[in-house]
């Protein structure tokens, strides 16, 4: 079955770049969209945007200014980068699959990897 | 498109029927999922379109409603069952939005 797992730096530097990679085992990264979540501790769940393999992005319009997705179909692996990082950043973040335009919501889910702005 | 969830947090015991409840800014139809999460662990996805029950997922758990209101029930809560729910609209697709949470604790 298809799994996903998140990874990246744990420590990002304020006004820096937070890059995250996501890796998709058990099936092609080419048949699906996918997602990037984020949750901050104690607090509820933020999407920050989505991609297709076809080539299509739709972003979080309070993040849109500092997010680019990109994906490595010969690696099965898609990415995240969130420029101008401040504390405010800080959170889980997850990448999942997104089934939404189906009506089938966000059904596979990486573990989640933290991400702490700070200097 | 807001989602607000109530309540914030509910205290029940092994056994209890629950029922969070999900309200939309606006008509979403049925376009609501519903996802478990407990501690240190990624959301589950439990319930797509309002009130289709994902694989795997008990029958225990079921979802209604259509249009600003939907619910979440738990017919006899069961130990697992103790976590935070999430509700989450897909009307906007691409764009999603939650709902803050209802965490679910033991009594």
């Amino acid at each position: 079955q298809v799994q996903l797992q998140e990874s990246g730096p744990g420590l990002v530097k304020p006004s820096e770049t937070l890059s995250l990679t996501c890796t998709v085992s058990g099936g092609s990264i080419s048949s699906d969209s996918w997602s990037w979540i984020r949750q901050p501790a104690g607090k509820g769940l933020e999407w920050i945007g989505r991609f297709t393999t076809s080539g299509n992005t739709n972003y979080n319009p309070s993040l849109k200014s500092r997010v680019t997705m990109s994906v490595d179909t010969s690696k099965n692996q898609f990415s995240l980068k969130l420029s101008s990082v401040t504390a405010a950043d800080t959170a889980m973040y997850y990448c999942a699959r997104d089934r939404n335009v189906y009506d089938l919501g966000f059904d596979i889910w990486g573990q989640g990897t933290l991400v702490t702005v700070s200097s | 498109i807001q989602m607000t969830q109530s309540p914030s947090s509910l205290s029940a015991s092994v056994g209890d029927r629950v029922t969070i409840t999900c309200r939309a800014s606006q008509s979403i139809t049925t376009y609501l999922n519903w996802y478990q999460q407990k501690p240190g662990k990624a959301p589950k996805l439990l319930i797509y379109a309002a009130s289709s029950l994902q694989s795997g997922v008990p029958s225990r758990f079921s979802g209604s409603g259509s249009g600003t209101d939907f619910t979440l029930t738990i017919s006899s809560l069961q130990p697992e069952d103790f976590a935070t729910y999430f509700c989450q609209q897909s009307y906007s697709a691409p764009r999603a939005t939650f709902g803050q949470g209802t965490r679910l604790e033991v009594k």
